[in-house]
């Protein structure tokens, strides 16, 4: 399978504990997103990568949140000190430069803060 | 107001019919315009881009009205595999980096 992977693909953790959600996109693209997704609602951007380089972070992304991609490759998401208000689907995607900018989407990893 | 506006429906239909789905977006400076399909606790596939000409594929048409920043996506001959919530995209800046998306609109196709 050549498209977005993610892992975990659910992930149960008490308040207050931190979470780590890994993606690896499909292997030719630079560019990297994470988004989050509430029941009823559209994705909601959270940051982007091109290449290591993390370019855009959106105000969603509060001080306990961390995104990197060390190598240009995977990204890692953190979430520290879980909130309930932080359960979600976190969705990861990726395209290539250029063009209409069309991004591919994994299966996400779905976060339940109890 | 939301950047990208879209019925939530549910739009109930028989098999075979004809739906329209709309949307508009506020942030005129978009460049480019998306449809997604999403199934129940899935992601978000990409049904199709949408160009400024209009575009077809298929049973699926999209057209693009930028002056009165509006959407539009028309299937045809509904099947039951159709039913699934259909999101609205446009790229929320220059660059193409931030996509937003609308709530969605929610198809049930019964046989």
């Amino acid at each position: 399978d050549t498209g977005v992977s993610q892992d975990p693909r659910h992930k149960i953790t008490k308040r207050g504990q931190n979470v780590t959600f890994r993606c690896d996109p499909i292997s030719e693209h630079n560019r990297l997103y994470w988004y989050r997704q509430t029941l009823g609602q559209g994705p909601e951007f959270l940051t982007y990568f091109q290449n290591e380089a993390q370019l855009e972070k959106s105000r969603l992304l509060s001080d306990r949140f961390s995104a990197e991609r060390p190598k240009g490759s995977f990204s890692t998401l953190e979430i520290q000190r879980t909130e309930q208000g932080d359960s979600a689907m976190y969705l990861c995607a990726s395209s290539l430069g250029g063009g209409r900018g069309e991004q591919y989407f994994g299966p996400g990893t779905r976060l339940t803060v109890t | 107001r939301k950047e990208v506006e879209q019925d939530p429906g549910p739009f109930n239909v028989p098999e075979g019919a004809t739906v329209a789905f709309n949307c508009t977006y506020s942030n005129s400076a978009s460049q480019s315009f998306f449809w997604y399909r999403q199934d129940c606790r899935k992601e978000p596939k990409l049904l199709m881009s949408v160009y400024s000409s209009g575009n077809e594929d298929g049973r699926f048409t999209a057209q693009l009205n930028r002056a009165s920043q509006y959407i539009s996506l028309l299937i045809r001959d509904s099947k039951l595999s159709d039913s699934a919530t259909y999101l609205c995209v446009v790229n929320g800046n220059t660059g193409f980096q931030k996509l937003v998306f609308g709530t969605g609109t929610r198809l049930l196709v019964s046989p």
